[in-house]
């Protein structure tokens, strides 16, 4: 069965800019959520999904949205990039609880 | 919100030695998950522990959720198993929202 899957793998953007960032769960999950990981710090909650609406929020700027749509892909959505926005974003799914996560896509914003 | 603490911050050993890692929670959970991220970033899924105990091969973990820790026991380790361990939780919310601690980051040295 295939995992979680992202896309792109490796993303450049100037500041300023904004950025789509996708994401497709395990078959049969309905639950999506969003991290960003900075260099050496954990992953940091930005939002969950769950069949189409927003579950739960992070402490995030309005900058940042998402949304789930009906075959439960989601998209991560940045914009005005700013230089401190350069970070491993992660995408996880979930049957019930356990979350299981995508490879990331790693944005640069120069 | 809820606090995790991973400790140590880091470790170093030699190829055959044996290792702990905790991770201490501030509050009650219901999802209680370890880690390893690998050098491309990938979050691999180790145990799924909200109490008691699991083993898989050389790697055990054990949640005393009423003192609210965990512990990844790692045997035998090998150079494969350098990398981050992170321990995530999520509070009794019934939203898929990981809070993650700062990581052990481990070197296995042959």
């Amino acid at each position: 069965d295939a995992g979680v899957t992202q896309s792109p793998t490796h993303l450049i953007k100037t500041r300023g800019q904004h950025v789509t960032l996708r994401c497709s769960p395990i078959s049969g999950h309905k639950s999506v959520s969003w991290y960003q990981q900075v260099l050496g710090q954990g992953p940091q909650f930005i939002f969950q999904y769950y069949e189409k609406e927003e579950r739960g929020r992070g402490n995030f700027p309005d900058r940042f949205s998402a949304r789930q749509f009906p075959n439960y892909s989601s998209e991560l959505n940045v914009n005005a990039l700013l230089l401190g926005d350069s970070a491993l974003y992660l995408c996880a799914s979930s049957l019930a609880i356990e979350q299981y996560f995508g490879p990331g896509t790693r944005l640069t914003v120069t | 919100g809820i606090q995790v603490e991973q400790s140590p911050p880091d470790l170093i050993l030699q190829e055959g030695a044996n290792s702990t890692l905790r991770c201490n929670f501030s509050d009650s959970v219901n999802n209680l998950q370890w880690f390893h991220q690998n050098p491309w970033g990938q979050l691999i899924n180790l145990f799924y522990i909200p109490s008691g105990t699991k083993q898989n091969g050389r790697l055990s973990a054990t949640t005393v959720a009423t003192e609210r820790y965990s512990l990844l026991y790692i045997s035998s380790s090998q150079t494969t198993d350098s990398g981050v361990y992170f321990c995530a939780v999520e509070r009794q919310s019934g939203y898929s929202t990981l809070t993650f601690g700062k990581g052990t980051m481990l070197l296995v040295s042959p």
